[in-house]
């Protein structure tokens, strides 16, 4: 079985819509990150939590949300979608580790397709 | 912002030959790491060096780090058509205390021809 899985895995719905991707993971670890990929433009940070009750802002978190509602479970909230936010969306784990360990674990990812 | 800046963006070798990308970046780090991404797939870390190391190798992976021209180099010998993928550093850096978070590159797209 898949450490961190994502829920779904394409999705396609239309402008105005909510949207709720979801990653769950088995590996135990604290810290949880969403990016999205755009061609060109690398991996972006979305939001990231380092615990169930620690909750960060990352670079592009305007017109997202997210809640961690177990160590296990980080859910990523498009709140009235919009077709710049077609992207490939990922999920990472990583433990917290003392330096200079930070290893990220990604999920299989979700293709949004925002019409 | 990305930190990290990978060279060439695209290569294309032959199966056999050895390929070589590049990473540079801005500040001071506690490590850099590589990943490799198959199309449309999640990422899988290949490969971490510390800021205390200068070369690294794992299988046919070679990694060299050169802190003072913050810089490092990914080196994949005798390469095959499943090494076809966008390769990513990332790195760690030293100033986040415990608000810890990779910073980065935007990729290197190997394909390697059968």
């Amino acid at each position: 079985d898949a450490d961190v899985t994502q829920t779904p895995r394409n999705r396609i719905t239309k402008t105005g819509k909510r949207i709720m991707l979801e990653c769950s993971q088995t590996k135990g670890h604290d810290r949880m990150y969403w990016y999205r990929q755009d061609p060109g433009l690398g991996l972006r940070l979305i939001y990231y939590s380092f615990d169930v009750k620690d909750i960060n802002k990352g670079e592009i978190s305007d017109g997202y949300s997210v809640s961690r509602q177990a160590q296990a479970k980080f859910s990523l909230s498009l709140e009235s979608a919009i077709p710049n936010q077609t992207a490939l969306y990922f999920c990472a784990t990583s433990d917290l580790a003392p330096a200079p360990y930070n290893e990220q674990f990604f999920g299989p990812g979700t293709r949004l397709t925002v019409l | 912002s990305q930190q990290g800046e990978e060279d060439p963006q695209a290569l294309s070798i032959q199966e056999g030959e050895n390929a070589t990308m590049n990473c540079s970046y801005k500040t001071s780090i506690n490590n850099l790491q590589w990943y490799r991404q198959n199309s449309g797939r999640g990422l899988v870390h290949l490969i971490l060096i510390r800021s205390n190391e200068r070369e690294k190798h794992s299988g046919r992976l070679r990694v060299t780090l050169d802190t003072s021209k913050k810089s490092s180099s990914l080196l994949i010998t005798a390469s095959r058509a499943a090494d076809t993928a966008s390769y990513f550093c990332a790195t760690d850096p030293r100033h986040a205390g415990n608000n810890r978070k990779l910073i980065w590159g935007l990729g290197t797209s190997l394909a390697v021809n059968p």
